[in-house]
């Protein structure tokens, strides 16, 4: 397997534009996480899915953000609109069980100027 | 007060050295404890994982648990360059409400 894939790896934008970011977890997999890593605050939480239904979005910061799972295999996490404190690295993890091994992504760098 | 404290160091040790990884925690509901590796510019890939209490040994790393403190512990022998990395530990209790609650890392520099 491919492991979990993550694109873009990298994004620039303005403030005030959308920002889409895309995950595709490992293949049977039941559980998809989000997470933001910044120096200040380490590695947060921002939702997750078990079975592409989301379980748990109290880390996602503001009604600006937005995550989706239409199917088994894809995910999005959308940024409407932009601003730079949002820059960070966002990280996407799947997980074959509740409580087992997280299987983290490459990670998209996120800079809102 | 964080669930899950962590040192974010830097530490930086010589080649060869045992380096000691602490995190303290305020939930008494985790049951599972984890430790990840994340190099630069990557994302954290599992080191260690233990359930409860107790000590588990995977090579040159050592993962502990002291439940009765609200402790954890990794430590890595005959440590090497390729150990510079940033150490997260990670906790959940496994619930129905699963959440991992992770450490903000410590910065390890193992110089040769």
């Amino acid at each position: 397997d491919a492991g979990v894939i993550q694109s873009p790896r990298h994004e620039v934008t303005e403030m005030g534009q959308e920002v889409t970011l895309r995950c595709k977890p490992i293949s049977g997999h039941d559980y998809l996480f989000w997470y933001r890593q910044t120096m200040m605050r380490g590695l947060e939480l921002l939702i997750y899915f078990n079975n592409n239904v989301p379980i748990d979005d109290s880390g996602m910061p503001e009604d600006r953000f937005s995550a989706k799972m239409p199917n088994a295999s894809f995910s999005t996490l959308k940024i409407q609109p932009s601003e730079p404190r949002d820059s960070a690295v966002y990280f996407c993890a799947s997980s074959p069980r509740a409580a087992d091994t997280q299987y983290f992504g490459p990670g998209t760098r996120l800079t809102v100027l | 007060q964080k669930e899950v404290e962590q040192d974010p160091g830097p530490l930086s040790v010589p080649e060869g050295a045992i380096v000691s990884l602490n995190c303290t925690y305020s939930n008494s509901a985790f049951q599972y404890f984890m430790w990840y590796r994340q190099y630069s510019r990557k994302g954290p890939e599992l080191l260690m994982y233990t359930y409860s209490s107790g000590n588990k040994e995977d090579g040159r790393f050592t993962a502990q648990v002291d439940k009765s403190s609200k402790y954890i512990s990794l430590f890595i022998r005959d440590s090497q360059p390729s150990d510079s990395a940033t150490y997260l530990c990670a906790m959940s209790a496994g619930t129905g409400g699963f959440k991992t609650i992770f450490g903000a890392g410590t910065r390890l520099f193992v110089k040769a």
